[in-house]
């Protein structure tokens, strides 16, 4: 069965720093790793999209990289800012057997930046 | 262009009560899903489809059931709701296994 781990499951910085989430999975057989953010009481709003033949994928101040083989992913943050404070998730989605179509999610960084 | 619709936004139910919550999605979407959100547990897979016709068991199915009539309309269905139900509850969607997945805005329920 497909597991995701998130860490940090917190983390607290002051505006301005880069930061680095991390996301590890146990079965590379993937479509694709996603990233997501979630405000408190909202929705999932999609941040980054990677395909299972893709190293890594950029907006703006977030890149994200994956490496299938090793069943691991990064967010990074540069020069972070409060409007940054939410909760990171990151998931996978399964591409065989019983996994097929699946997503398949971390439980969260939550992510606190103070001015 | 809508996106993923869900209704109502805030449930009460009393214990063994059901109800159906609504999901739509405006995006011709073949892929259609339910999660549920608890503290400490993260999001979990509850049900999803394929495509009209087409539905399998997630992660959680216990107590929900769903159908796929349309290509738009996932709905879910609480049978008879118990406590352990209280969660919050968002539908999902996405175009093929490939792309991205959509969320819409969840449903708070609280079963008493």
């Amino acid at each position: 069965k497909q597991e995701v781990t998130q860490i940090p499951a917190a983390l607290s910085v002051p505006e301005g720093e880069n930061l680095v989430l991390n996301c590890s999975f146990t079965d590379s057989a993937i479509y694709n790793l996603q990233w997501f953010r979630q405000d408190p009481g909202k929705g999932l709003t999609s941040l980054l999209l990677i395909q299972s033949s893709q190293r890594e994928q950029t907006s703006g101040r977030l890149n994200a990289s994956l490496d299938k083989s090793s069943g691991r992913s990064t967010l990074y943050i540069a020069a972070s800012q409060p409007g940054d404070s939410a909760t990171y998730l990151c998931a996978v989605k399964g591409n065989r057997g019983s996994t097929l179509g699946r997503l398949y999610f971390g439980r969260g960084t939550q992510l606190t930046v103070w001015p | 262009n809508a996106g993923v619709t869900q209704t109502p936004k805030f449930q009460v139910l009393k214990t063994g009560q059901s109800m159906t919550l609504q999901c739509a999605q405006d995006m011709n979407h073949e892929y259609m899903s339910w999660y549920r959100q608890d503290p400490g547990m993260g999001l979990r897979l509850i049900h999803y489809s394929v495509g009209a016709g087409i539905t399998d068991q997630g992660e959680v199915p216990n107590g929900y059931n769903v159908s796929r009539s349309t290509t738009e309309d996932f709905p879910l269905r609480l049978l008879s709701a118990a406590p352990s139900q209280t969660s919050v509850y968002f539908c999902a969607s996405s175009y093929s296994p490939q792309g991205i997945e959509y969320f819409g805005p969840g449903t708070r329920l609280t079963v008493t």
